[in-house]
Order: C-alpha cells, then sequence, then structure tokens
C-alpha cells in the first residue's frame, strides 16, 4: 500500500534561516506528488507539484525516487511561511491522493 | 468568492442524531471528494465520486454516507453510527482525472461538534 511520511509534526526556525519540510513516500509505480498549504483560517490549497518543476513563494520540492523523498525547501524563511504543510501523493488509477499527517513550520522573528 | 463552498461554518449535534454537512462547487469539475482532518491525523479519505451518481468509499467511510445526483453537490451524512463524530470536514473537487486534472480545489470546512 502507498504511504506518506512526514516525520516532523512541528518544525520551529527563525527568520531567514533555511527551511527544509520532510516527506517521505511509498509507491510501486512512478509517483506523482504534491506539497499543499493550509495558513492560518484560510483553505488548503495547492503549493506545488513535482512534475511542473516549479518554484512557489521561493519553495522548491526535488522528487529524489532513490531515496523515495520529495523535501519542500526554501533558502530563507519568512514569517508568513507560518503554516501546516502537506505532501500528498496521488493514487495509483484515480484522481484520489493520500496526504502526509503534515508538518506546521513556525517562523519567528 | 465562488469556487467551493461548504455549510455551515459549524455545526453541533447532539449523540444519535444523524447530520448532513453541504458541499457544492461551481468550477464544473467532475471528481468530488470528502475528507476528515484531526490533529496529528492529517487528511483521511471518507469518500469520493469521480462522476455523477457514482461514488466510492474512502479509508474512512465507516458511519458516514454520501450521494452524487448532481455534478455541483456532493452531501456527508455523518450517521449515529460514527463512532467519533466530532471533527473538521473538508470538502474538494479536481477536474477530470481524463484531462489530467489531479490538482484539488479544497472547501473552507466545517467544524462538526457532537456532544
Amino acid at each position: 500500500a502507498q504511504r506518506v511520511t512526514q516525520p516532523e509534526k512541528l518544525l520551529s526556525v527563525f527568520k531567514g534561516a533555511p527551511v527544509e519540510l520532510k516527506c517521505n513516500y511509498s509507491y510501486s509505480g512512478s509517483p506523482e506528488l504534491f506539497w499543499y498549504v493550509q495558513y492560518s483560517r484560510q483553505r488548503l490549497q495547492l503549493l506545488l507539484r513535482h512534475i511542473s518543476r516549479e518554484s512557489i513563494k521561493g519553495f522548491t520540492a526535488d522528487l529524489n525516487k532513490g531515496e523515495t523523498s520529495f523535501h519542500l525547501k526554501k533558502p530563507f524563511a519568512q514569517e508568513e511561511d507560518s503554516a501546516m504543510y502537506y505532501c500528498a501523493l496521488k493514487d495509483s488509477g484515480y484522481s484520489t491522493l493520500t496526504f502526509g499527517k503534515g508538518t506546521m513550520l513556525l517562523v519567528s522573528p | 468568492d465562488g469556487g467551493i463552498t461548504q455549510s455551515p461554518k459549524y455545526l453541533f449535534r447532539k449523540e444519535g442524531q444523524n447530520v448532513t454537512l453541504s458541499c457544492e462547487q461551481n468550477l464544473n469539475h467532475d471528481a468530488m471528494y470528502w475528507y476528515r482532518q484531526d490533529p496529528g491525523q492529517g487528511l483521511r479519505l471518507i469518500y469520493y465520486s469521480q462522476i455523477v451518481n457514482d461514488f466510492q468509499k474512502g479509508d474512512i467511510a465507516e458511519g458516514y454516507s454520501v450521494s452524487r445526483e448532481k455534478k455541483e453537490s456532493f452531501p456527508l451524512t455523518v450517521t449515529s453510527a460514527q463512532k467519533n463524530p466530532t471533527a473538521f470536514y473538508l470538502c474538494a473537487s479536481s477536474p477530470s482525472p481524463l484531462a489530467g486534472g489531479y490538482e484539488q480545489y479544497f472547501g473552507p470546512g466545517t467544524r462538526l461538534t457532537v456532544t
């Protein structure tokens, strides 16, 4: 069965520090991975997907098939990055997603 | 603000009562989903529907029921059989997977409290 693991429930950093939110997955085929973000009092929304290889709000994520990882990175964290981040894996053959348990990022001034 | 709407924002019910949560979308999306969000548990899929008049159970369907009579609407009923119904419920929709549409768009959620 496919699985998404986000090992950190909470990540606390200072403004300007680098950030890496970890995501590991288990999947037998060719994975399609996403990062979703939920800011306080806002809806859950897509941050980025690995197939587009884009950078959104300074965040990037590289798919590493050898390590089965899709870590989210940002070189300099900002206070407005504080939010809950979820890694998600598309299910084989369906439109459904399997979500990790999420990591709360807190960026302090 | 169009997109996906969920109502009500907060809902309170007595134990033993069924309750229906509303989810409407005007994005012309084929697929719709219901998730339950609990602290430390992430999002867990309850039910999903890829087309009108068809739906499938997700990972935690027990104690829940859904219908998909219209493309725009996907109501979720939390029945008295659900042992721990107090939670935050999220509805989402996505374009047809046949068109490569896997991005899910989420509603604002409904917080259900059962006492």
